[in-house]
């Protein structure tokens, strides 16, 4: 597509509950990215998938969280049993070169209530 | 480890007024430096880049030079308007590794 897309765009849910955000990178763009923007926290790198390699999960904050991507495309966030410190804007971005900069989806606003 | 530090906001200014916001970092080797803007509702969008020292990084008005020997990428605009009003964020790229991002600061032009 012509953009990285990410749904839902909002998402509210009861603590404990877990959470699928999914994320449609540009086609074509090898290198994937999460990461979660919170309040004062500025942006909080969570996991990186490139190509056909292991993810890189250094960033993931707990084992609550996990990602997939499919078939070198689609991308899965999913957070079990979410807790309220779980809520911020999680968002995705692709590339095709790290060094001609990324491109960031709008992002899912993730609230715990 | 890597790591990108930007001056704290909220930076207030009135329109026309010069504008610089600090970055520095800490990289081994030689990393890609980049500023992202956020406007308000909106997404990130990279503002600028710059791949190696003493590159400069320049988009709609705004300028950043890669100085290795400060390990600095100071943004800087001469002259700003309201419609800069957003938060920067500085960010460092090494190859096989996501991008680092500072803090972010908040910039609120007045006119």
């Amino acid at each position: 597509g012509a953009g990285v897309s990410q749904s839902p765009s909002n998402k509210v849910t009861e603590k404990g509950k877990d959470v699928e955000l999914r994320c449609d990178p540009i086609s074509g763009h090898t290198a994937l990215y999460w990461y979660r923007q919170s309040l004062g926290q500025g942006l909080e790198f969570l996991i990186y998938f490139q190509g056909n390699s292991a993810p890189d999960k250094s960033g993931l904050p707990s084992d609550r969280f996990s990602a997939e991507r499919t078939g070198g495309s689609v991308s899965t966030l999913t957070i079990q049993r979410t807790q309220q410190e779980d809520s911020a804007v999680y968002l995705c971005a692709s590339t095709n070169s790290g060094d001609y900069g990324y491109t960031f989806g709008s992002g899912t606003r993730l609230t715990v209530v | 480890g890597n790591s990108v530090t930007q001056m704290e906001g909220p930076v207030t200014l009135s329109e026309e007024a010069f504008l610089t916001i600090n970055c520095t970092y800490t990289a081994t080797g030689y990393p890609s430096l980049f500023w992202y803007v956020q406007y308000p509702g909106e997404g990130l969008q990279l503002l600028l880049k710059a791949t190696k020292a003493d590159d400069k990084g320049s988009n709609k008005g705004f300028e950043a030079t890669y100085r290795k020997e400060t390990t600095s990428f100071h943004l800087e605009k001469g002259s700003v308007q309201v419609s800069d009003s957003a938060v920067y964020f500085c960010a460092l790229n090494q190859a096989g590794t996501a991008l680092i991002f500072g803090k972010g600061t908040t910039l609120s032009v007045s006119s």
